[in-house]
């Protein structure tokens, strides 16, 4: 059981718009930790999508965006394609534990 | 171009031991913290141990304390970790990233390695 709940599977339509959430708690998300989140195609290595909750890097399309409220956040992909399908993950920094702490990820179909 | 290229994965016994080594380029290595995030089959990653620029302060989640060992050397653009005592439940791929942020609240990985794969069996 991972620490930060994401859905195992989210799928949509070419063009439509999907949102995979990443519920957390008291001592992490909810304490205002950062949510970063990463996206890994098959076969590749995890690639950050998202980071500071809402920040995209230099070349990450502006169709991915982040957000976070309360002990929740969520990714939102508008525009949706087929190079899309693949795996996301939520990682953020837990008190408790003392240390990062991943989702266990979200596949994403695209019909 | 920044890179991070992972070696030393393959096979071992339960108590035997694996050194994975991970080359970066493409930027000022001493200046970045380094980490070493794991994803076993079916799992979500995990963030086993870390390492900042200098080499002055370490980071080991509970399920490898004690046994993983990591390390760096500036001089030669390389991190290390040193892995003993394996278990079973230690196969997995393991990924070499850059750490970024000013403090454990808003860490975050942004280039990471291929990856290495580390299988623990008898």
């Amino acid at each position: 059981q991972s620490v930060l709940t994401q859905p195992p599977s989210v799928s949509g339509a070419p063009g439509q718009r999907v949102t995979i959430s990443c519920t957390g708690s008291s001592s992490n998300i909810g304490a205002g930790s950062d949510v970063n989140w990463y996206q890994r195609l098959p076969g590749t290595a995890p690639k950050l999508l998202i980071y500071g909750s809402t920040n995209r890097p230099s070349g990450v399309p502006d169709r991915f965006s982040g957000s976070k409220s309360g002990t929740s956040a969520s990714l939102a992909i508008t525009g949706l394609q087929a190079e899309d399908e693949a795996d996301y993950y939520c990682q953020s920094f837990d008190s408790s534990l003392s240390g990062s702490v991943f989702g266990g990820g979200t596949r994403l179909t695209v019909l | 171009e920044v890179q991070l290229a992972e070696s030393g994965g393959g096979s071992a016994q339960p108590g035997g031991s694996l050194r994975l080594s991970c080359v970066a380029s493409g930027f000022i290595f001493s200046n970045n913290a380094m980490t070493w995030v794991r994803q076993a089959p079916g799992k979500g990653p995990e963030r086993v141990s870390g390492i900042t620029g200098s080499g002055d302060s370490t980071y080991y989640a509970d399920s490898v304390k004690g046994r993983f060992t990591i390390s760096r050397d500036n001089s030669k653009n390389t991190v290390y970790l040193q892995m003993n005592s394996l278990r079973a439940e230690d196969t997995a791929v393991y990924y070499c990233a850059r750490g970024r942020g000013s403090n454990r609240y808003n860490y975050y990985m942004d280039v990471w390695g291929k990856g290495t794969t580390v299988t623990v069996s008898s």
